[in-house]
């Protein structure tokens, strides 16, 4: 059974990074790719990015250019999110998910999310 | 970027009751990238369908999908007590975006 399992909730001060991590375990790995979505508070679903591991390429959502960075280490099927410049409205629950995907060598086309991870609560305050 | 409305916002029904939730899409899209997502408090969200009518590996088929071109629906036949809960809708492909969310509650 395909588990993704993310670490712990963070409180972070405005202005600082946070870096979440999602283990991936039980199914196969390089042929998925892993994406972040996000849902703030009383808000609806928010795709960030997605990383294909087989190739360690990562798009992104133009509204987290520039801000988030997906990275995946290979050796312990992890794939990371680290947001920096964190604002008070970046407080959300942060989820990874695998999807199906087509690489593109200038952007990777995303398909719909079949097994998701547990959530990790950020909270961004003062 | 194409923008998916969900309609109503909220839904109160009655289990046993038929649940029809609309999403419409801003233009014409490919409906074999359409899917439908449930989402309970405290839980991920759990995929329901893709490519318009799909139902995923284990999903009773109380739940179906129809739609084409601008507007979807998400039907529920009829609804269990654990079928309350917020819908989402997404497109993915080239674009990859979720509808604002429909919520299912109990009358």
């Amino acid at each position: 059974q395909v588990q993704l399992v993310q670490s712990g909730a963070e409180m972070k001060k405005p202005g600082s990074s946070v870096k979440v991590s999602c283990k991936a375990s039980g199914g196969p790995f390089n042929t998925y790719a892993i994406n972040w979505v996000r849902q703030a508070p009383g808000q609806g679903l928010e795709w960030m990015g997605g990383i294909i591991p087989i190739f360690g390429t990562a798009d992104y959502a133009q509204k987290f250019q520039g801000r988030v960075t997906i990275t995946m280490d290979e050796s312990t099927r992890t794939a990371h999110m680290e947001l920096s410049s964190l604002r008070s409205d970046d407080t959300a629950v942060y989820y990874c998910a695998r999807g199906g995907y087509v690489w593109g060598s200038s952007r990777s086309t995303y398909y719909y999310f079949d097994f998701w991870g547990q959530g990790t609560l950020v909270r961004v305050s003062s | 970027e194409i923008a998916l409305t969900q309609s109503p916002g909220t839904l109160s029904l009655s289990p046993g009751e038929r649940a029809a939730l609309s999403c419409r899409a801003s233009q014409s899209v490919n409906s074999n990238y359409l899917a439908w997502y449930q989402h309970k408090p405290g839980q991920a969200p759990r995929l329901l369908i893709f490519g318009t009518s799909n139902r995923a590996t284990g999903i009773p088929d109380r739940f179906s999908g129809s739609g084409s071109g601008t507007d979807f629906t998400l039907t529920i036949s009829r609804l269990e007590p654990e079928d309350f809960a917020v819908y989402y809708c997404q497109l993915y492909g080239r674009s990859l975006t979720f509808g604002g969310g429909t919520k299912v509650d109990i009358k």
